[in-house]
């Protein structure tokens, strides 16, 4: 099974800042199958990227994705209030798909 | 809208069992592979098992496959989660999530249902 490892377990950042997220896979990911989403306390888990790099319909263009075979970054430009939230990652090439175990990003 | 709404909170003794539901609506319901996912506290996400409401095809993670029953009704556009023999580790938040038939993420999640096993 292939794990993955999210870094920083907390990020503290003030609205504004740029927020940089790691996702790295124990193994080569296939076809860059891999996907980011927001959680927000009592809500559902929000898609941001897929394919690695890929925005979902809707999500705004200061999230963004990259990477590729087992290193894997999400990145927000500028934190607006809204951003502050868990993320984590997802692969999606073979089952059992996995998932990161998160990354917080809170309010400095 | 596609929405995914699902069952409320439950509470439940050990060794009983749990059904869940997970409505869905706004896209066509036999096209779209259903997942169901957990996240047990301060533990990361969980797959369990998905359905293909079309074909009634089901598979389930090892981890529950004694246990573990993923079904649908197609007239109601809803997937149901049974679970039994529930111990205290089958604590947590259970979530439903459509696949995307191309890429195969998560594209729509439902809310969750907090599920507790407690004596």
């Amino acid at each position: 099974e292939i794990v993955l490892t999210q870094s920083p377990a907390t990020l503290s950042l003030s609205p504004g800042e740029r927020a940089t997220l790691s996702c790295r896979a124990s193994q080569s990911v296939t076809n860059n199958y891999l996907a980011w989403y927001q959680h927000k306390p009592g809500q559902a888990p929000r898609l941001l990227i897929y394919g690695a790099s890929s925005r979902a319909t809707g999500i705004p263009d200061r999230f963004s994705g990259s990477g590729s075979g087992t290193d894997f970054t999400l990145t927000i430009t500028r934190l607006e209030p809204e951003d502050f939230a868990v993320y984590f990652c997802q692969r999606y090439d073979t089952p059992p798909r996995t998932f990161g175990q998160g990354t917080k990003v809170e309010i400095k | 809208q596609v929405q995914l709404v699902q069952s409320g909170a439950e509470v439940k003794k050990p060794g009983a069992s749990l059904t869940l539901s997970c409505e869905t609506s706004g896209y066509t319901f036999t096209s779209y592979t259903i997942h169901w996912v957990r996240q047990a506290p301060g533990q990361r996400l969980e797959w369990m098992g998905w359905i293909q409401p079309g074909r009634d095809l089901t598979k389930y993670s090892q981890k529950f496959q004694d246990r573990i029953t993923i079904t649908r009704d197609t007239s109601a556009g809803t997937v149901y989660l049974d679970l039994g023999s529930l111990t205290s580790e089958d604590t947590a938040v259970y979530y439903c999530a459509r696949d995307d038939f191309i890429h195969h993420h998560f594209d729509y999640w439902g809310q969750g249902a907090l599920v507790t096993v407690s004596s």
